[in-house]
């Protein structure tokens, strides 16, 4: 199956600064990439479609100055969570499309003190 | 009221038992139903996937979609602990790789399989 992975894993940072997270696409081409996050016991909050080459699309509630969204090749997505905040602290999952299939990477824990 | 109902759980079975998970939507519009199995601190992993009303069987695992009802469920035949995981459900209006293609999660089933 397709093969998605995000970097890192797992990171901690102080308030206020920022914070990339990359998601690739291992395998195959996705035109389309998609950020969720996740809070403990809830279900997966879409955040923003990316498209390759154009502005990302987001969610309503999403502030798109706080979470840049960059998707510069058919197999990397960027998310930056800028001047982090503790509220900020999540677990953030990508997914990558195929033709007919969504794949999700293993997730990114972001801690905030 | 949510679009996607999923009742959390927890839901605990014995080894070998059959597993009866499910979720209940409200908007008519979607079409495309998935099952999805996340381990902890992992990302979702697709099961299955459904294309409106019917069943559909995998091995072990059998999808049903009733779309007059609104309900979707997914059967686990002969559980095993290493089924044990959270099961999200998810639905879609628009086929994937469509325009404006999203889906949304029920909140997800934690399931533990006792040996």
């Amino acid at each position: 199956g397709a093969v998605v992975s995000q970097h890192p894993s797992r990171v901690i940072c102080k308030s206020g600064t920022s914070v990339k997270i990359e998601c690739r696409s291992l395998d195959f081409q996705a035109t389309t990439m998609f950020w969720y996050r996740q809070f403990p016991k809830k279900s997966l909050m879409l955040m923003a479609t990316s498209n390759e080459g154009s502005k990302a699309t987001y969610e309503q509630g999403v502030e798109k100055d706080k979470f840049l969204i960059n998707h510069a090749s058919l197999t990397l997505s960027t998310l930056t969570v800028t001047s982090a905040h503790p509220e900020d602290s999540s677990f953030y999952i990508c997914s990558a499309m195929t033709w007919d299939t969504q794949y999700f990477g293993p997730g990114t824990r972001l801690t905030v003190l | 009221q949510k679009e996607v109902e999923q009742d959390p759980g927890p839901l605990s079975v014995p080894e070998g038992a059959i597993v009866s998970l499910n979720c209940t939507y409200s908007n008519s519009a979607f079409q495309y139903f998935m099952w999805y199995r996340q381990y902890s601190r992992k990302g979702p992993e697709l099961l299955m996937y459904t294309y409106s009303s019917g069943n559909k069987e995998d091995g072990r695992f059998t999808a049903q979609v009733d779309k007059s009802s609104k309900y979707i469920s997914l059967f686990i035949r002969d559980s095993q602990p290493s089924d044990s995981a959270t099961y999200l459900c998810a639905m879609s209006s628009v086929v994937s790789g469509g325009s404006n293609y999203k889906l949304t999660f029920g909140k997800g089933t934690l399931l533990t399989v006792n040996p």
